[in-house]
């Protein structure tokens, strides 16, 4: 069975610093990473997935995120944090089957101005 | 309009009585699922429908039941609700196949059993 881990709870970033929010994961086979970010009362709203190819992937609003196979690692980071960039991340994966995403318990992100 | 709406957005209901959350998608997507979020604890599913004819269970089904109305249609009940079923639901869709495809988000529905 799958699973993922996002080990601190609460990440506080000064702004115009670089972020880096940390996801570790584990499945049977090859992952499929995504990174969701919830803003206060919203839903939950895709930013990016690594399915296949080059490690760093590109997401929205300047994250982006890089899969390490070795360590199986999948980080969301950010070169400069914007105060609008706090907010709720979740880690999610599934594996190569016809399963549906497990999440994190999700990271909370503050951005100080 | 949005893409999954979720109906009630916020709901006050009394222990043992029957409560249904409704998710209607317009994105085409034969996939739906409902997810349950706690402080702490992130998201857990609860069921999942591949299809019309599919039901799953999920990590946290008991106390829940589903019905797939239609292709776009998809509802969750409580049959007796308790208060430690008190939480933000979300209702989500994918398309079919591909392991890779997204999972979109409706805005949640909060709950509150007292």
């Amino acid at each position: 069975a799958q699973s993922v881990a996002q080990p601190e709870d609460q990440v506080n970033v000064a702004e115009g610093n670089p972020l880096t929010v940390k996801c570790t994961y584990s499945v049977s086979g090859n992952p499929y990473l995504f990174w969701y970010v919830q803003y206060p009362n919203r839903g939950l709203q895709f930013l990016l997935k690594y399915i296949t190819g080059d490690n760093l992937v590109k997401g929205s609003y300047g994250f982006e995120a890089e899969f390490n196979k070795s360590q199986t690692s999948f980080h969301l980071k950010k070169p400069s944090a914007l105060v609008s960039d706090s907010a709720l991340y979740f880690c999610a994966v599934r594996d190569s089957g016809n399963t549906p995403l497990v999440f994190g318990k999700g990271t909370r992100l503050s951005v100080i101005a | 309009d949005a893409d999954v709406t979720q109906t009630p957005r916020n709901r006050i209901t009394k222990t043992g009585k029957r409560i249904m959350l409704e998710c209607s998608q317009t994105k085409g997507h034969d996939r739906m699922y409902w997810y349950r979020q706690d402080p702490g604890l992130g998201l857990r599913l609860i069921y999942y429908s591949f299809d019309v004819k599919d039901i799953n269970k999920g990590e946290i089904s008991d106390g829940y039941s589903v019905s797939r109305q239609a292709q776009a249609k998809f509802s969750l009940s409580l049959e007796s609700a308790i208060p430690n079923q008190t939480a933000l639901y979300f209702c989500a869709t994918s398309e079919e196949g591909g392991t890779g495809n997204t999972i979109y988000f409706g805005e949640g529905s909060w709950l509150t059993v007292v």
